[in-house]
């Protein structure tokens, strides 16, 4: 069974418009990560934004934002004013504190997104 | 700061063959993740280690898939006799300890693997 379930394979917008990505999760431990990449055609991964079990509000960084629904085990990524150039592959992934302080990822299966000119 | 490397970033094989994959992460990170990710699919861990410690290997295919990190600095993954089923890219990433806290990773190119 998949612990990190995107359920939007692909999506798209046009030039400006403001995106949301969901994902869901299963986890039984009190404390975890949830971290959002985007892959690039390139193959690159990277990093956008995470936010904690712990974090009472939702994270920013710069255009990107999540929803974080800690009840729901569900969070999205919203993505504000949408440019061509962040089409690309997003993947959620779950982190979960591990042997040793150490945390072992878990990722989705991604989500295609195109944002057109 | 130099990034992630990785070596080769392209490799094709025929079935049976063995092929090694090279990782060098940036330098002063102590934990070092191995993924492979099919086409269409996300990565999926396959080992990690602290230093030279092997953390968890339990998603590492044993029989055929190895992978070492003597100096707790590179890594080196290898495929002893490939098979189709391993075509895919494979990912290496390295964090820096934050005394329990979750560390960012920070990702390599790739290696893309063709087994024919």
């Amino acid at each position: 069974a998949q612990r990190v379930t995107q359920v939007q394979p692909t999506g798209s917008s046009q030039w400006g418009e403001e995106v949301t990505l969901d994902c869901s999760y299963e986890t039984s431990e009190y404390f975890y990560c949830i971290i959002w990449y985007r892959q690039l055609f390139s193959g690159e991964m990277v990093f956008l934004i995470y936010q904690t079990s712990f974090d009472t509000q939702n994270q920013r960084n710069g255009r990107y934002s999540v929803v974080f629904q800690k009840s729901l085990k569900s969070i999205s990524l919203v993505i504000s004013a949408s440019q061509p150039e962040d089409s690309g592959t997003y993947f959620c992934a779950l982190s979960e504190p591990h042997s040793g302080g150490n945390y072992k990822p878990t990722f989705g299966k991604g989500t295609s997104l195109v944002v057109h000119p | 700061e130099a990034g992630v490397t990785q070596s080769p970033r392209y490799a094709v094989l025929q079935e049976g063959q063995a092929v090694s994959f090279w990782c060098d992460p940036i330098s002063g990170h102590d934990t070092l993740y191995w993924y492979q990710q099919p086409r269409d699919q996300g990565p999926q861990l396959l080992v990690y280690f602290r230093d030279e410690a092997v953390i968890d290997n339990s998603q590492l295919p044993s029989d055929r898939f190895s992978a070492v990190r003597p100096k707790g600095t590179n890594s080196t993954l290898k495929i002893q006799s490939a098979k189709q089923g391993d075509t895919a890219t494979y990912l290496c990433a390295s964090s820096h300890d934050r005394g329990g806290n979750y560390a960012e990773q920070f990702f390599g190119p790739g290696t893309r693997l063709t087994v024919l």
